[in-house]
């Protein structure tokens, strides 16, 4: 069965840009797979980020970008914060109706 | 102010059943699809199954299809959840999530609940 991969954890400086990936075991990630991203701190329901690849989702910083790169969608993060220290969970719809997460990927900024 | 408010969580004895519930308010609820995500303690999100907006196409993650239904109730603008013969590993926070339409073609969750605990232990 294919499944969606992610980093499980990144670093980043403040300030810096970090890009997390989220890819498939067998395939590649287009925009056809709806690929979108969400935010989640601890004990909070998660928090959607971006959409159809590259949209933003209202009141979501510019800082946060979406694209496609090689085969797979990426979230880049340009000049993070502190308040970005958060788990990252990509999703893909993997035909027939069914739709898989990706396992997260636990961001920390220092 | 669009809304998803669960209910219907608590412990359950494995094999026993619970019904989740989910009321939707500040949208016409019957334009959307809707769905529930669960999370295990200390694990990632997991797609549980989506219901169309005339509730006539469901789908499931396969791990729980003939345990799980998905229904909902347009004129009371709810959503639930039947889980039937559950098992320990049921055991998660249960999100509402209302379904997105980008572009007329790209689905995203777009609306969030806050969820309902559900733990199955004997």
């Amino acid at each position: 069965q294919t499944v969606v991969t992610q980093e499980p954890s990144f670093s980043v400086s403040p300030g810096g840009t970090v890009t997390l990936t989220c890819g498939l075991t067998s395939g590649s990630v287009s925009t056809t797979s709806h690929p979108s991203w969400y935010q989640q701190t601890p004990g909070q329901a998660p928090r959607t980020l971006i959409y159809n690849t590259n949209t933003r989702s209202s009141g979501v910083p510019d800082r946060f970008s979406g694209s496609i790169v090689g085969n797979k969608a990426a979230l880049t993060i340009t000049g993070a914060q502190a308040d970005d220290e958060s788990d990252y969970y990509c999703v893909l719809y993997m035909g027939s109706g069914i739709w898989m997460f990706g396992g997260g990927t636990k961001l920390t900024v220092l | 102010e669009v809304q998803l408010v669960e209910s219907g969580g608590g412990l359950v004895q494995p094999g026993g059943s619970l019904r989740l519930s989910c009321a939707a308010s500040g949208f016409t609820f019957s334009r959307f699809w809707m769905g529930w995500v669960r999370q295990a303690p200390g694990k990632g999100l997991e797609w549980v199954a989506n219901i169309r907006q005339d509730g006539g196409e469901e789908n499931y993650v396969g791990s729980l299809k003939g345990r799980f239904t998905i229904s909902r109730d347009n004129a009371k603008t709810s959503l639930h959840l039947q889980m039937n013969s559950l098992r320990a590993e049921d055991t998660a926070v249960y999100y509402c999530v209302r379904w997105d339409l980008d572009a007329g073609y790209y689905y995203y969750m777009g609306v969030w609940g806050k969820g309902t605990t559900v733990t199955v232990s004997s």
